[in-house]
């Protein structure tokens, strides 16, 4: 199984100010047949189940805010969150699906400082 | 819109069976298949399977190969998550989740999801 680790387990931000979120996969993620990356982002509140917020790896979901963007390639990942706002208080979880099993990051949260 | 709503909450014994419902609505059910992922309590998320909506075909993770069942009803298109010899690890949110696109080769992120059901495994 391809195993997800997320960094850090814990990040307190400021209101207004950048979050940076990182997962790296332990197999590439990357298929270059069609130069596609097999990697989700979901953000998950207290009580909720996770909601899609990129695919393949940089395309952001439907009604997604701008300031949510994600970006990397291979193993190494980001998913950035600009100018944080208090509805972003959650937990953010990175997911392949590059194989079967598809298997998520532990899972970072992310707070106000 | 697209929703998935799912049945409520269940208590169960050591080595009972639970059976968690997922009723879609806002698409055509047979074109889309149907994942299972579980969150324990304060823990992160696990992918359990994934279920055809057109025909028999499924697919387990590993660990839960020979104790659990995952169908569909067509007719009420319902997609159902059977888990059998229950133990106390087994206590968890279930969530089902859709396919966002037919993939023949099942790789897929998952949209959207259930609203969760708990499950508890106590005595």
């Amino acid at each position: 199984d391809i195993v997800m680790t997320q960094s850090p387990d814990s990040l307190p931000v400021s209101l207004g100010e950048r979050a940076t979120i990182s997962c790296k996969s332990s197999h590439s993620v990357l298929d270059s047949s069609n130069s596609k990356n097999y990697l989700a982002w979901y953000q998950q509140k207290p009580g909720q189940p996770p909601k899609l917020l990129t695919y393949w790896a940089s395309i952001r979901e439907y009604g997604v805010p701008d300031r949510f963007s994600g970006s990397g390639s291979g193993t190494d990942f980001t998913l950035t969150i600009n100018s944080l706002q208090a509805e972003d208080v959650a937990i953010y979880y990175c997911q392949q699906y590059y194989s079967t099993p598809p298997t998520f990051g532990q899972g970072t949260k992310v707070e106000i400082k | 819109q697209v929703q998935l709503v799912q049945s409520g909450p269940e208590v169960k014994m050591p080595g009972a069976s639970v059976k968690v419902s997922c009723k879609a609505s806002g698409y055509t059910f047979t074109s889309l298949g149907i994942n299972w992922v579980r969150q324990a309590p304060g823990q992160g998320l696990e992918w359990m399977g994934w279920s055809s909506t057109n025909n028999e075909k499924t697919n387990f993770a590993h660990k839960f190969q020979g104790r659990v069942t995952m169908t569909t009803d067509t007719s009420t298109s319902t997609a159902y998550m059977e888990l059998r010899s229950l133990t106390s690890d087994d206590t968890a949110v279930y969530y089902c989740a859709r396919d966002p696109r037919p993939s023949a080769e099942r790789k897929n992120w998952f949209d959207p999801w259930g609203q969760g059901t708990l499950v508890t495994v106590s005595s």
